[in-house]
C-alpha cells in the first residue's frame, strides 16, 4: 500500500537526550515536511525539503536537525537544545507541481521528555 | 508577516445543525487553500481550493474561497456525531504550507 510512515507512535525520552524521529514515504513524492502540534494550536513547520540532499527551516527550526540523503526518507532529531521538546510531530509529503499541493501525512510521533 | 487565523476557535452545536468555519489568511505568493479534518491523530484531506468563487462539494461538506476578501469557508450541513472533529485550514505559497490553529468542532447528539 502507498502511504506515509512515521515510528515510533510514542516516544519517551529524558532530558538532555537526542532523539530521531523515523518518516518514510513510498508515495514518489519530492516534496517532505515536519510539523510539530502542540494542544490547542494549529500545525507548525519545523523543516522542509523540496529534493533530496536538501532542505529549508521553517518557522520553529531551532534545536532540530534533518537530513534528506533519500528520496523517500526524511529523518528528524530532536536535539538536546530544544527547549520544550514534548509534542506530537507529524510528517508529511506532497508533490510539487505547480499550485496543487495536497499533503499526505503520516500517523505522527508523540514525543515525551520526562 | 505570513498569518492563517480561523473561527471560531470552537463550536458546540446538536447533531442536524449547520455549521460554518472561517478561514482568512495574509499570505504572499498564494498557491492554494486547503482544509483538513483532524480526529485523533493525522489530518485527513478535505478540499483544495484555487479559484475563487467555485464551490467545492462533497457531500454535506462544501466549501469556497474568495481570493479578493483572502478568506475561505467551509460549511457542514446536517451535522453529525462523526463531524466532531478539529478542522485546520492551510495555505501554501511557493515553498511551504501555514496551517491556522483550527476550528474544534463538537456535535452533541
Amino acid at each position: 500500500d502507498g502511504g506515509i510512515t512515521q515510528s515510533p507512535k510514542y516516544l519517551f525520552r529524558k532530558e538532555g537526550q537526542n532523539v530521531t524521529l523515523s518518516c518514510e514515504q513510498n508515495l514518489n513524492h519530492d516534496a517532505m515536511y515536519w510539523y510539530r502540534q502542540d494542544p490547542g494550536q494549529g500545525l507548525r513547520l519545523i523543516y522542509y525539503s523540496q529534493i533530496v540532499n536538501d532542505f529549508q527551516k521553517g518557522d520553529i527550526a531551532e534545536g532540530y536537525s534533518v537530513s534528506r540523503e533519500k528520496k523517500e526518507s526524511f529523518p528528524l532529531t530532536v536535539t538536546s537544545a530544544q527547549k520544550n521538546p514534548t509534542a506530537f510531530y507529524l510528517c508529511a509529503s506532497s508533490m510539487v507541481r505547480g499550485s496543487y499541493n495536497e499533503q499526505f501525512f503520516g500517523p505522527g510521533t508523540r514525543l515525551t521528555v520526562l | 508577516e505570513d498569518k492563517v487565523v480561523q473561527s471560531p476557535l470552537s463550536l458546540v452545536v446538536h447533531e442536524g445543525d449547520t455549521v460554518t468555519l472561517n478561514c482568512s489568511y495574509e499570505v504572499t505568493n498564494f498557491r492554494s487553500l486547503l482544509w483538513y479534518k483532524q480526529e485523533k491523530k493525522a489530518p485527513t484531506f478535505l478540499f483544495m481550493l484555487t479559484s475563487s468563487g467555485i464551490e467545492k462539494k462533497s457531500g454535506r461538506l462544501s466549501s469556497i474561497l474568495d481570493k479578493k476578501e483572502l478568506f475561505s469557508i467551509l460549511n457542514i450541513t446536517a451535522t453529525q456525531t462523526g463531524d466532531s472533529a478539529v478542522y485546520l485550514c492551510a495555505v501554501y505559497n511557493n515553498n511551504d504550507m501555514r496551517f491556522g490553529a483550527g476550528t474544534r468542532l463538537t456535535v452533541k447528539p
